[in-house]
């Protein structure tokens, strides 16, 4: 049973540049969140999709942007790169109608702004 | 003032120490408590949840919660190099069906010592 997958590993840009990142959810589940952990810091939670929609969002600014498909696999979109963006972005997913404890991430892409 | 505050240590013990990890909330809203541990270059992995006060025991491991006091801790028994990681301790005022963001600590990095 494939965990939470995502890709790239890592990932190199340009400020200013635009950057799409992916992940495919644990089998059966159908919610994903992603998350932006910079170095030395705890994850801090960018967005949720459900049923294709962003349930929940949290304080990132609209350079920021996902994207949900049928499958529930996800997208995580940034524009407009800048040097504070480098972090490594987490996904993580769970069923809906589950437990917030019921999250499992995946193992991270690493972005490298410069 | 940050929702979540965890001493980021680092923490170094001894093989066979017990480990004592904490974190502070300020949202009294917070019902459900949880501690991941996050392996270099890895993504977070769950170790125990806990719902509100209370502790909760399993294998080396014990969360306890005290609500009044918005104080969490995770003790770890006859602490093993294994453990080597950095914990996150992470929490929710998860509504069923309305996705349950994460708001996490800045993470305790621990080293145990052979």
């Amino acid at each position: 049973d494939a965990g939470v997958t995502q890709s790239p590993t890592h990932l190199i840009k340009t400020r200013g540049q635009q950057v799409t990142l992916r992940c495919s959810p644990k089998s059966g589940h159908d919610t994903v969140s992603w998350y932006q952990q910079a170095l030395g810091q705890g994850p801090q939670f960018i967005f949720q999709y459900y049923e294709e929609e962003e349930r929940q969002r949290g304080n990132f600014p609209d350079r920021f942007s996902g994207h949900q498909f049928p499958n529930y696999s996800s997208e995580l979109n940034v524009n407009a790169l800048l040097l504070g963006d480098s972090a490594l972005y987490l996904c993580a997913s769970t069923l809906g109608a589950g437990g917030p404890y019921e999250q499992y991430f995946g193992p991270g892409t690493r972005l490298t702004v410069t | 003032q940050k929702e979540v505050e965890q001493d980021p240590g680092p923490l170094s013990v001894p093989e066979g120490a017990i480990v004592s990890l904490n974190c502070t909330y300020s949202n009294s809203a917070f019902q459900y408590f949880m501690w991941y541990r996050q392996y270099s270059r890895k993504g977070p992995e769950l170790l125990m949840y806990t719902y509100s006060s209370g502790n909760k025991e399993d294998g080396r491991f014990t969360a306890q919660v005290d609500k009044s006091s918005k104080y969490i801790s995770l003790f770890i028994r006859d602490s093993q190099p294994s453990d080597s990681a950095t914990y996150l301790c992470a929490m929710t005022d998860f509504l069923y069906n309305q996705g349950g963001k994460l708001i996490f600590g800045q993470g305790t990095e621990l080293s145990v010592k052979p």
